[in-house]
């Protein structure tokens, strides 16, 4: 069954220093890979996203992922957080073109001063 | 300003008591959906529609209709609320253009308590 896993349900960090938000998902031949955050009472904002080429992706504030076939793996990073980038984050997986968004269960960011 | 809308943002009912919530895209998009959002499981897919007219059941179905009659909106029906729908629900919508299909937008959500 197709299945994205977030392996940390919550990471407390201390501003300024780096973070890694992991994600898994169950492997496929064909895959569309997301990141998106949700920050308090918000909807869910597109954060990064993966189709194809370049394995590593950037986002405009920072935050980067890269795709790794091998080990099924699209783990978020940022090598110096802020206090603003307290939120949820969710890793997503597209299975095919068209097909369902497969979402994990989030993982918590607490960024403290 | 391309968004997608969703009213109400907050709702608190009763049981048995049916409600819609409705949902609104302005960007044209053929692909919509609706998903709820519960504590420790992410977001579950609920309904989702390729077209007007063409709408499929996601992962958790149970107790929610829909309907998709103009392309630019889609509601979500609760005949008869339950407790165990008390949940975050967000409605979604993606492009029909290549590079763009893979990704939804989704709107600020709805809150809503059943008691």
């Amino acid at each position: 069954a197709q299945s994205v896993t977030q392996l940390d349900s919550q990471v407390p960090v201390f501003e300024e220093a780096p973070v890694e938000l992991r994600c898994n998902y169950s492997s496929s031949v064909s895959v569309y890979l997301f990141w998106y955050v949700q920050y308090p009472n918000q909807g869910l904002q597109l954060l990064l996203k993966y189709l194809s080429g370049s394995t590593l992706v950037e986002s405009i504030n920072g935050f980067e992922a890269e795709f790794n076939k091998s080990q099924t793996s699209f783990h978020l990073r940022k090598p110096s957080v802020h206090i603003s980038d307290t939120a949820e984050y969710f890793c997503a997986v597209l299975y095919n073109q068209g097909g369902k968004l497969i979402f994990g269960q989030g993982t918590e960011l607490s960024v403290k001063p | 300003e391309a968004q997608v809308t969703q009213n109400p943002r907050y709702l608190i009912t009763v049981t048995g008591k049916k409600l819609t919530v409705t949902c609104s895209q302005n960007m044209n998009h053929e692909y919509m959906s609706w998903y709820r959002q519960d504590p420790g499981l992410g977001l579950r897919q609920i309904y989702y529609s390729m077209n007007v007219e063409v709408t499929d059941k996601g992962d958790v179905p149970e107790g929610y209709k829909v309907s998709r009659k103009e392309k630019r909106n889609f509601p979500l029906i609760l005949e008869s609320p339950s407790p165990n729908q008390t949940s975050l629900y967000f409605c979604a919508s993606s492009s029909p253009v290549a590079g763009e299909q893979e990704t939804q937008y989704f709107g600020p959500g709805t809150r809503l308590l059943v008691l």
